[in-house]
C-alpha cells in the first residue's frame, strides 16, 4: 500500500490552462503539505494543512489553491498555468506533533508548454 | 530563526570509499534534525533523524549521522559507498514551532564511481 499517493505522476499542459493534482495519504496523519521542487532540486514549502485547516501559506501566487476535503486528502489546483510553474510538486504528510518527520509522495512532474 | 547549510552541492566518491555529506544548522531552540534521500524520479525518503535521544544516530542503508552541538553540525556518513547510494541528499531542521515546518538545505548530489 502506498502511504502517500499523488496523481497524476506526469502532467504536460499548455500555458493558460487550469489543472489539479490530487494527493491522498493512508497513514492517519493530521498534517499534509505541498512542496515545489525546481530544476535545481531546491525544495520550497507551499502550503500545509492540519486537520483540514490551513496552517502554512508561503508566498505563493494566488493562482495556486489547495483544497482539503478531509484530513486524508489535500489537492492542489492551479489556474492560468505559466511556464515558470514547471516543476515537480510533492505532497507529504506528518503526525500533528512538533519536530516530526514528513512522509513524501512520489511527486508530480508538471511541464507547462 | 532556523537555517541549514549543506556544504558541497556535488560530492563524488569511489565505490567502497567513505561517504561524508556535511550539514550545519542554526537554531534558536534545541534542534530536531533530519536527513532525507531522493533517488532519481522519486520522492524523498527519511534516512535518519536526531531528536535529542542520542548524538549518534543510525539510519537506513548503513548511513549514520552525529549531532555535534559545539560545531552545530549533523554530518551524514557511510563507511563504504555502494553504486546504489547515488542520489540527492537533503538535510533539514524543524523550525520548532507547532506548524511542523521543516527548513531545508539545498541538497547534495552524491555520485558513486565504479
Amino acid at each position: 500500500d502506498t502511504a502517500v499517493s499523488q496523481t497524476p505522476k506526469y502532467l504536460v499542459t499548455q500555458m493558460g490552462n487550469d489543472k489539479s493534482i490530487k494527493c491522498e495519504q493512508n497513514l492517519g496523519h493530521d498534517t499534509m503539505y505541498w512542496y515545489k521542487q525546481d530544476s535545481k532540486k531546491f525544495l520550497k514549502i507551499m502550503f500545509s494543512y492540519n486537520n483540514k485547516e490551513l496552517i502554512i501559506n508561503e508566498t505563493v501566487p494566488n493562482r495556486f489553491s489547495p483544497k482539503s476535503p478531509d484530513k486524508a486528502h489535500l489537492n492542489l489546483h492551479i489556474n492560468s498555468l505559466e511556464l515558470g510553474d514547471s516543476a515537480v510538486y510533492f505532497c507529504a504528510s506528518s503526525r500533528a506533533t512538533p519536530n516530526t518527520e514528513a512522509f513524501f509522495g512520489q511527486g508530480t512532474r508538471l511541464t507547462v508548454v | 530563526a532556523q537555517s541549514v547549510t549543506q556544504l558541497g552541492s556535488h560530492v563524488s566518491v569511489s565505490e567502497g570509499a567513505l561517504v561524508l555529506l556535511r550539514c550545519n544548522y542554526s537554531s534558536s531552540v534545541p534542534p530536531y534534525l533530519f536527513w532525507y534521500v531522493q533517488y532519481p524520479n522519486q520522492g524523498l525518503q527519511l534516512l535518519l533523524k536526531y531528536t535529542s535521544a542520542a548524538t549518534l544516530v543510525k539510519g537506513i542503508n548503513g548511513f549514520e549521522a552525529e549531532f555535534k552541538k559545539s560545531e552545530t553540525s549533523f554530518h551524514l556518513t557511510k563507511p563504504s559507498a555502494h553504486m546504489s547510494d547515488a542520489a540527492e541528499y537533503f538535510c533539514a531542521v524543524s523550525d520548532g514551532g507547532n506548524n511542523r515546518k521543516l527548513i531545508w538545505g539545498l541538497g547534495t548530489s552524491l555520485a558513486v564511481n565504479p
